[in-house]
């Protein structure tokens, strides 16, 4: 069984349009990241959930809007995408807030062409 | 600001040849140092964790060490599946957030 599992797994798509990336855990975990990888390989929270409720919100463009249904579940839009929006996109699980060890999906990688 | 530094960025080790990765580390308040894995297409996968300056942890060939300011990783007689990149993480007093490294991306020759 897949512990943290993201679709899609690849994402191609043009500038300018909007696209959403679905996380989902099946650990019991209270808390839920989204991380972007760039090309350097630096891994950069872009936001934490925990319960349901936004706990970090790191100077991300407005266009990047997370959403938790139930604290299994956390997902990415992202408006009028850029090209500077390229990486690879991982969510991630831990216990409770601020819990490690955290546990990563395999990542979505988004190219904007 | 808590930051996270690691050396060397690429290090090709032929097998059997110990090697150690580095990691930096400026962070206030330390609550926990990791060490993770990351295979090609794949995310981090979680190794160890380490508390406070002259703990260490073993992992079959993977031996994580910390001090005040850094951390490294020991890798005794490696072996091709060992390669990877090697991601270094803290956590300090905002517990809320980790900062990575860029990783050591290991190749081990057979």
């Amino acid at each position: 069984d897949t512990a943290v599992s993201q679709t899609p797994k690849y994402l191609v798509t043009q500038m300018g349009n909007d696209k959403s990336i679905k996380c989902e855990q099946n650990l019991g975990h209270d808390t839920m990241y989204w991380y972007k990888q760039d090309s350097k390989k630096f891994l950069k929270i872009m936001f934490s959930y925990n319960n349901k409720e936004l706990i970090i919100n790191e100077t991300v463009p407005n266009r990047f809007s997370p959403k938790s249904p139930d604290k299994a579940h956390l997902n990415l839009h992202i408006n009028s995408l850029e090209l500077g929006d390229s990486a690879v996109y991982f969510c991630a699980s831990s216990h409770r807030q601020g819990g490690q060890p955290q546990h990563f999906g395999d990542g979505t990688r988004l190219s904007i062409l | 600001e808590d930051q996270v530094t690691q050396s060397p960025e690429a290090l090709r080790l032929q097998e059997g040849e110990s090697s150690s990765l580095n990691c930096s580390y400026t962070v206030s308040g330390l609550r926990g140092l990791f060490w993770y894995r990351q295979d090609p297409g794949k995310g981090p996968e979680f190794l160890f964790t380490l508390y406070s300056a002259g703990e260490e942890k073993e992992k079959e060939r993977l031996k994580a060490t910390l001090t005040k300011k850094e951390s490294f990783l020991h890798i005794t007689a490696p072996k091709p599946e060992d390669s990877a990149t090697y991601l270094c993480a803290v956590q300090g007093y905002n517990f809320n957030k980790f900062y990575f490294g860029s990783g050591t991306k290991l190749n081990v020759k057979p």
